[in-house]
C-alpha cells in the first residue's frame, strides 16, 4: 500500500505570509495527488486536482506542485479564512484512496 | 445546487448494524461513482469504500472488509453504507463524496457512535 507522509504537521503563520506544506508519496504516484482543506466542524473541500490544477472557484492564492514522490501545496498570502486543517490524498493506486496526515495551519 | 446530505448516523452499540444513507441533487447521480470517507473524533481522513456509476466497481477499505456494504439506487439518486458488526473503532464522522477529478463534493456527515 503507499504511504503519504505530510510535514509539518501543524504551523503557525501570519496574515500575509507565504505557507507551505509538503506531501511524500512512498512510491511514485505521478501527478495523481489531489489536496483538501477541513475546516472545524465542516467537510473537507477540494483545492487542488491533479497535484497542480485549481479547483473551480478557489481563490488564485492556492497552489499546488509536484510529481512522483514529492508534493507541494503553497497559500501566497495567508489570509484569516484559511485557518484549517489540509489534506493531501493520493488516487495512483486505485480503488485505494490515501490521505496524508493532514497539517493544522492557524494564524501567529 | 449541487448537495449531498447524508444521514441514518446515530449510537449502537458493539456489534450491531446501522444503514447510511446519502441523498444527492443537482447533479446526474448515475453518471459519478462515489465514495464514504470517515473521520474518527480528533483524526484525521479515512477512505472507506467507492461505488462506480452503474455498481459494476465495488471497493472495501480493509479495516471494513466483510463488514459494510456500499450500495446505491441511481433511480433515487441515493448512496447507501450499510454497516454490520461493528466496533468501537467505527466511531466517526462519515461522509459521502462525489467522485470527479478528486472527492469534488462532500456531504455535511453524519456521526456514527459504537459504544456500549
Amino acid at each position: 500500500d503507499i504511504q503519504m507522509t505530510q510535514s509539518p504537521s501543524s504551523l503557525s503563520a501570519s496574515v500575509g505570509d507565504r505557507v507551505t506544506i509538503t506531501c511524500q508519496a512512498s512510491q511514485d504516484i505521478s501527478n495523481y495527488l489531489n489536496w483538501y482543506q477541513q475546516k472545524p466542524g465542516k467537510a473537507p473541500k477540494l483545492l487542488i486536482y491533479d497535484a497542480s490544477n485549481l479547483e473551480t472557484g478557489v481563490p488564485s492564492r492556492f497552489s499546488g506542485s509536484g510529481s512522483g514522490t514529492d508534493f507541494t501545496f503553497t497559500i501566497s498570502s495567508l489570509q484569516p479564512e484559511d485557518i484549517a486543517t489540509y489534506y493531501c490524498q493520493q488516487y495512483d493506486n486505485l480503488p485505494i484512496f490515501t490521505f496524508g496526515p493532514g497539517t493544522k495551519v492557524d494564524i501567529k | 445546487e449541487v448537495q449531498l446530505v447524508e444521514s441514518g448516523g446515530g449510537l449502537v452499540k458493539p456489534g450491531g448494524s446501522l444503514r447510511l444513507s446519502c441523498a444527492a441533487s443537482g447533479f446526474t447521480f448515475s453518471s459519478y461513482s462515489m465514495n464514504w470517507v470517515r473521520q474518527a473524533p480528533g483524526k484525521g481522513l479515512e477512505w472507506v469504500s467507492s461505488i462506480s456509476s452503474s455498481s459494476s466497481y465495488i471497493y472495501y477499505a480493509d479495516s471494513v472488509k466483510g463488514r459494510f456494504t456500499i450500495s446505491r439506487d441511481n433511480a433515487k439518486n441515493s448512496l447507501y453504507l450499510q454497516m454490520n458488526s461493528l466496533r468501537a473503532e467505527d466511531t466517526a464522522v462519515y461522509y459521502c463524496a462525489r467522485d470527479n477529478r478528486g472527492m469534488d463534493v462532500w456531504g455535511q456527515g453524519t456521526t456514527v457512535t459504537v459504544s456500549s
